[in-house]
């Protein structure tokens, strides 16, 4: 079973700092289809970043995603007070064609 | 721009089956694959499946074999989640998804989601 498992659970900042957010993949993740999600209480999840590091249109520049093999990271430098949320890593692919998330880490404002 | 529509809230019995449905607009309804992903209370996203209309075939996540129907209407440019043999823990959040793309791996990378259709099982 492959199982993504994020770190921090919580992460506490507060704004004008950097964020940084991880993502383990029990087994090695062999392409770059990695991608973070972002989800505000009530709404559905919002993609910013796939393929490992390309942001999503409209995402701004300061969100970055990164990593290979087993370990991915999703940095945000210089929080703004809308980015305090949760967030989900996600591994996909097409052959076989699957989808898992990770269980979310919540960014609060210290 | 690229819409989806669910259908309403449902509160179901254990063991009955629940049908929910996600209407799509703009942007090509054929080529694009729908998926079905649900959230419980205070958990990650799971993944159910997926159809491609132009294919008609779906895909199931290995968690909800024998249990779970995914179906497209292109005539209403429709997709349907039928989930059967509902458990007390099948109580969550279900989305409808696009993929970013028309193609292999960006079928499941989602871009553009329903509103949610929230299905409570109780007895």
């Amino acid at each position: 079973e492959f199982v993504l498992t994020q770190s921090p659970r919580t992460l506490s900042l507060s704004p004008g700092e950097r964020a940084t957010l991880s993502c383990r993949a029990s087994q090695s993740v062999t392409s770059n289809f990695f991608a973070w999600y972002q989800q505000k209480p009530g709404q559905a999840p919002r993609l910013l970043i796939y393929a490992t590091s390309t942001r999503a249109t409209g995402i701004p520049d300061r969100f970055s995603g990164s990593g290979s093999g087993t370990d991915f990271t999703l940095s945000i430098s210089r929080l703004q007070p809308e980015d305090f949320a949760v967030y989900y890593c996600q591994q996909y692919d097409s052959v076989p064609p699957m989808s898992t998330f990770g269980q979310g880490t919540k960014l609060e404002i210290k | 721009q690229v819409q989806l529509v669910q259908s309403g809230a449902e509160m179901k019995r254990p063991g009955s089956s629940v049908k929910i449905s996600c209407e799509t607009s703009g942007g090509t309804f054929s080529t694009y694959a729908i998926s079905w992903v649900r959230q419980a209370p205070g958990q990650g996203p799971e993944y159910m499946g997926r159809i491609v209309p132009i294919f008609g075939t779906p895909n199931y996540a290995q968690n909800f074999q024998g249990r779970i129907k995914i179906t497209a209407d292109k005539s209403t440019n429709t997709v349907y989640l039928e989930l059967s043999s509902l458990r007390f823990d099948d109580t969550a959040l279900y989305y409808c998804a696009r993929g970013l793309g028309a193609s292999g791996a960006y079928y499941t990378v989602y871009l553009y989601w329903g509103q949610g259709t929230l299905v409570s099982v109780s007895s």
